[in-house]
């Protein structure tokens, strides 16, 4: 079974389109995160949920909208895409806030923005 | 705010040992960790210290002095499998600050 699962793998769209990405832990984790990689594969966090509410959310685009129904689950939404939130998306989680030192990421979402 | 730095690639010979050195600015500090990334891959935790001294993890090995605001991650026997890239975390205040990363190429 896979710890962080995300879904699609990939993702390929048109500018101005609307797309989200699913993230699911099965670890029994209290906080999950957003990241953003970019092709100089620097690795920025978006957003943190703790136990279904937001604790961190940095300078983002409002287009970014995150959504926890549950602790397991932490999905991305995306509005109006642009060139430049083509990067590769990743979720992770971790114990809970204080154990945010270790983390378990997914597989990644590769999002192209034609 | 929150900064670290990296060196950006390292070159090492298999079998021989590499050291990835990391130092950081943050608003108060609760931990270090490493994270190793191959190409197309997620990150991977490796090792982390929250004290003063050096955590062993089999082949890898990582210290910590606080006093210092700076860090590394020790590779000892080098296999062609640890080509990858090594991301040193700080833990502040609020959150985890990523450092730019060190993409390591392991030669023969």
């Amino acid at each position: 079974d896979t710890a962080v699962s995300q879904t699609p793998k990939y993702l390929v769209t048109q500018m101005g389109n609307d797309k989200s990405i699913k993230c699911e832990q099965n670890l029994g984790h209290d906080t999950m995160y957003w990241y953003k990689q970019d092709s100089k594969k620097f690795l920025k966090i978006m957003f943190s949920y703790n136990n279904k509410e937001l604790i961190i959310n940095e300078t983002v685009p409002n287009r970014f909208s995150p959504k926890s129904p549950d602790k397991a689950h932490l999905n991305l939404h995306i509005n109006s895409l642009e060139l430049g939130d083509s990067a590769v998306y990743f979720c992770a989680s971790s114990q809970d806030e204080a154990w945010g030192d270790i983390q378990y990421f997914g597989a990644g979402t590769r999002l192209s923005v034609l | 705010g929150q900064s670290l730095e990296q060196p950006s690639e390292v070159t090492a010979v298999e079998g021989a040992i590499v050291q990835i050195n990391c130092t950081y600015q943050t608003s108060g500090f609760y931990g270090l960790s490493w994270y190793q990334q191959h190409d197309g891959g997620a990150p991977t935790f490796l090792s982390y210290n929250a004290l003063d001294g050096l955590e062993e993890t089999g082949r890898f090995s990582s210290f910590l002095s606080r006093s210092d605001s700076y860090g590394y991650l020790l590779l000892q026997e080098l296999q062609m499998k640890d080509s990858a890239s090594y991301f040193c975390a700080v833990r502040g205040y609020q959150k985890v600050t990523f450092g730019t990363g060190t993409k390591l190429q392991v030669i023969p």
